[in-house]
């Protein structure tokens, strides 16, 4: 079974800072997905950032980016220019490629504080 | 901007009791999920459904617990027999399946279920 592993609880940055999130999965298969979910205090999961195993290109929107290892099983998520708004957790999560097996397997998150 | 919509967003219950907690998706996406979270713990898969049935579901997602698309546009789950340990933020998410952004899912705002 794949899983996920964010092995910080919580992280701070200040404003206008750069800040990054570690992920490592575990899994036996080739073709997947990545995704970075934030969750702020409302508590809506919304979608951040998605990679898809195949590609060797880091995934950016705005902001954020990602640095995808896959023979290290690593995705790590940088959030740059940081603001207040972005304070949130920040789940990272596993899709399978086999149409199959559609669930998300969720890491525990990570809280990140951000500071004026 | 189309969103998943989720209703209530909380609900209180006594145990023992059966509770309906209800979902409209985006409309034109053909893949529908449940998660729930516990409080202080990760997102966990439920189950997923497709082409108005079952396509996977966790251990979790026992006897007690069904899902049903009843009129096109809702997608509900229900708990026949609400236990303590139900508790928890449950979230509702879809997939388009047919478009480009085929493989990320879109979470509703959840509904907080409290058992007492």
């Amino acid at each position: 079974a794949q899983t996920v592993t964010q092995s910080q609880p919580e992280m701070s940055v200040q404003e206008a800072e750069t800040v990054t999130l570690s992920c490592t999965y575990d899994t036996s298969e080739s073709d997947y997905y990545l995704f970075w979910y934030k969750q702020p205090p409302s508590r809506q999961m919304i979608l951040v950032i998605r990679q898809e195993a195949y590609k060797q290109q880091n995934a950016t929107e705005n902001r954020f980016s990602v640095n995808f290892q896959k023979a290290a099983k690593s995705f790590s998520l940088k959030i740059s220019d940081s603001q207040l708004g972005d304070a949130a957790m920040y789940f990272c999560a596993y899709r399978s490629g086999n149409t199959g097996f559609q669930k998300l397997v969720f890491g525990t998150g990570t809280r990140l504080l951000v500071s004026p | 901007e189309p969103e998943v919509t989720q209703t209530p967003s909380h609900q209180v219950t006594q145990m023992g009791q059966e509770v309906i907690l209800r979902c409209v998706p985006i409309s034109n996406h053909l893949y529908f999920y449940w998660y729930r979270q516990i409080l202080g713990q990760k997102v966990e898969f439920l189950v997923s459904f497709y082409n108005n049935e079952i396509s996977e579901k966790s251990e979790i997602f026992d006897d007690q617990f069904s899902v049903e698309r009843p009129d096109g546009s809702n997608f509900t789950l229900k708990i026949r027999s609400t236990k303590l340990e139900d508790s928890a933020m449950y979230f509702c998410a879809s997939r388009t399946g047919v478009t480009m952004d085929v493989e990320t899912q879109y979470f509703g705002p959840g509904t907080r279920l409290l058992v007492l």
